[in-house]
Parts: structure tokens; sequence; C-alpha cells
């Protein structure tokens, strides 16, 4: 089993609608997580990070985290074309090592 | 703005040449710095830890004598590609952690011909 997993897509959602991202893990000692998005040919960066069981709303996205059963999601409402990339899920375990999920390629179609 | 930056972005080379990345912190001291290889259409694969002062750890299957990594300052860490053959052709990617996630120079394509 993978540390951190995430399905590998692609997630195709209307332009409008809510997109979302599922991640799950399997260190339950893991700490902080983290969700990073990648355009094509870029590296990726940071746009939320969580650390508490339950929501957290930044803008368009909000990560929701819920540790008895391991998994992080991330929701995008309202998504634009611009928001096609891929999403990774990061999560730092116990030791302090942040490790990556696969990602998620995401297309938003207008 | 950036808080890692990467050099340079792009480069092409000759097979059998080698090839120095510079990946730095601005702003802050990176005691680890983490360089990765990405693959077209592929996940980040973390290829090695670079240690301020100390040896880098290499990934099972990294062959350490051909990714040469010095990490001689809080700053600045490097990885040099020796004798570079086209199937080293890839982007890649280092990072240092700042605690509250971890962020990513902006990516060195790399062309072997």
């Amino acid at each position: 089993q993978k540390e951190v997993e995430q399905n590998s897509g692609p997630l195709s959602v209307p332009e409008g609608a809510i997109a979302s991202l599922n991640c799950t893990y399997s260190d339950r000692g893991s700490q902080s997580f983290f969700w990073y998005r990648q355009y094509s040919g870029k590296s990726p960066e940071l746009i939320m990070f969580i650390y508490s069981n339950g929501d957290k709303e930044d803008g368009r996205f909000t990560a929701q985290l819920n540790k008895a059963s391991q998994y992080v999601s991330l929701l995008i409402r309202d998504s634009q074309p611009s928001d096609s990339a891929t999403y990774l899920c990061a999560v730092r375990n116990a030791g302090n090592m942040l490790t990556f999920g696969g990602g998620t390629r995401l297309m938003v179609k207008p | 703005g950036a808080v890692v930056s990467q050099h340079p972005s792009r480069v092409i080379c000759k097979s059998g040449t080698s090839v120095k990345i510079e990946c730095r912190s601005l702003d802050f001291q990176a005691t680890t710095m983490f360089w990765y290889r990405q693959f077209p259409k592929q996940s980040l694969m973390l290829m090695a830890t670079s240690n301020e002062g100390s040896k880098a750890t290499y990934e099972q299957g990294v062959e350490k004598d051909k990714f040469l990594i010095n990490h001689a300052s809080l700053t600045l860490s490097t990885l040099t590609v020796t004798s570079a053959h086209p199937e080293d052709s890839s982007f890649y990617i280092c990072s240092a952690d700042r605690g509250f996630g971890a962020f990513f120079g902006q990516g060195t394509r790399l062309t072997v011909v």
C-alpha cells in the first residue's frame, strides 16, 4: 500500500461545477496535510494546508480533513478552465517526512 | 514571490557532458533540500535528500555517482548530472521545507542530445 494515494484521473468537470479531489494516507500519526497544484511543464505550488479535523476554506478552495478515516480532500467551487492542472496531496508524518501522492489530473471543460 | 530559486530553467547538453543545477532558498535557511525528477505525465519521484554539511541521502535506484549533490551552505544545494545520457532528459525540481509546507523551485528542463 502506498503511503499517500490519489486517483490519477483525469477528473473531468464542467465549468462552474464543484471539483472534488480525494487523498488517503496510511500513517495514522500524520500531522499535517498539504495540497499542491502543478500546471503542465511547471513545478508544484502550495495552495492549501490543513492540520485539524474539519474544513478549511480559502476563496474557492476548501480542504477537508478526517483523521479517523485517514483522508483529506480538496473542493474547488465554481471551477474554471484555469483550474485544469494536476493536484498533489502531501502528508507530513510523525517523523516529519513529507510524502507526496501521485496526483490527480483535473480537467475543467468550458 | 518565489521562496526557492532554481537555475537554469532549461538546459540542452551533449551526451557525455555534465550539467549543474542550482537550488537556492531565498530569505530562509534550509538545512535540508530535496531533489525530484519528473518524466512527462508522471508523478514526482524523489531522488535524494540534500543535507547541509553532510552527505546526501539517495533513494533506492538513484546512482549517487551519477547525480552528485552538494549542499555547502544553508541556502544553496546543487545537483550535478554527470556523463549525461539521453535517458537523463527530464524535469528536475528542487524543494525546501519551511515547516508549513515544501516550496519548490521553478524546475529545470534537461534535454540531453
